[in-house]
């Protein structure tokens, strides 16, 4: 069974702070993908990053930075100098090699940031 | 056409009703998917093709609901007979799969999104 963890249900930082968005992950499979999705209030899922379980080399975009820990599971993600566009539902999802097909979604990460 | 295309945006219908969206994909995309999400979950995968062929269903796709994809490009979902609990987001998304793929495979775009809301 796949399951996504974001034990972050909001969070609420004033612009230009940093903040880290938790994801922790369980599957069976060796081969697997993780994924962050960003969904403002328009509705949209924006597809941020893609990673996958063979490369756990840290990879930054900007102000956007993600953190893989294959050891504890985890796939975390930092926003630098936050932003108030950078308000949204953010989402970690997992795609596992045996299901290659469907995504898991956690919960999602209510980001507030305010002026 | 740079992303996937859902209509309409948002469907106001009574309980009883039959209601049908439509999605476009990116164009070329082989494969594309239909998820559901609620107020404060995650999306919840229901169905997806690859090509015309429709290859799994969830166990939250009831048989009120019907997904096709005839020529493997658009797809619709028709939600027959709606009850209130069908009121949710459902979303399209689309990826490209096999050699084309190359390093861009089991990346799945999202659309907008439809918003449905039973009265």
């Amino acid at each position: 069974a796949q399951k996504v963890t974001q034990a972050q249900t909001e969070i609420s930082v004033v612009e230009k702070e940093d903040v880290t968005l938790d994801c922790v992950y369980e599957t069976r499979d060796t081969t697997y993908y993780l994924f962050w999705y960003k969904q403002p209030p328009s509705g949209e899922l924006v597809f941020l990053i893609r990673r996958n379980s063979f490369d756990e080399q840290n990879e930054i975009s900007g102000r956007y930075s993600w953190n893989f820990q294959k050891s504890t599971s985890s796939f975390n993600f930092t926003i630098t100098a936050s932003q108030v566009v950078d308000s949204a539902v953010y989402f970690c999802a997992l795609n596992s090699g045996g299901s290659n097909y469907k995504l898991t979604f956690g919960k999602g990460t209510l980001l507030t940031v305010n002026p | 056409d740079t992303g996937v295309s859902q209509d309409p945006r948002h469907k106001i219908t009574k309980r009883g009703q039959n209601v049908t969206f439509r999605c476009d994909p990116i164009s070329e995309h082989n494969r594309l998917y239909w998820y559901r999400q609620t107020l404060g979950q995650g999306p919840e995968f229901l169905t997806y093709f690859q090509n015309e062929a429709q290859l799994e269903k969830s166990r939250l796709l009831s048989d009120r609901f019907s997904a096709e994809r005839p020529k493997g490009s658009f797809s619709t979902l028709e939600i027959q007979r709606t009850e209130q609990g069908d009121s949710a987001m459902y979303l399209c998304a689309s990826s490209l799969t096999g050699r084309r793929a190359q390093g861009s495979g089991n990346t799945i775009y999202f659309g907008e999104g439809s918003w449905l809301t039973v009265v």
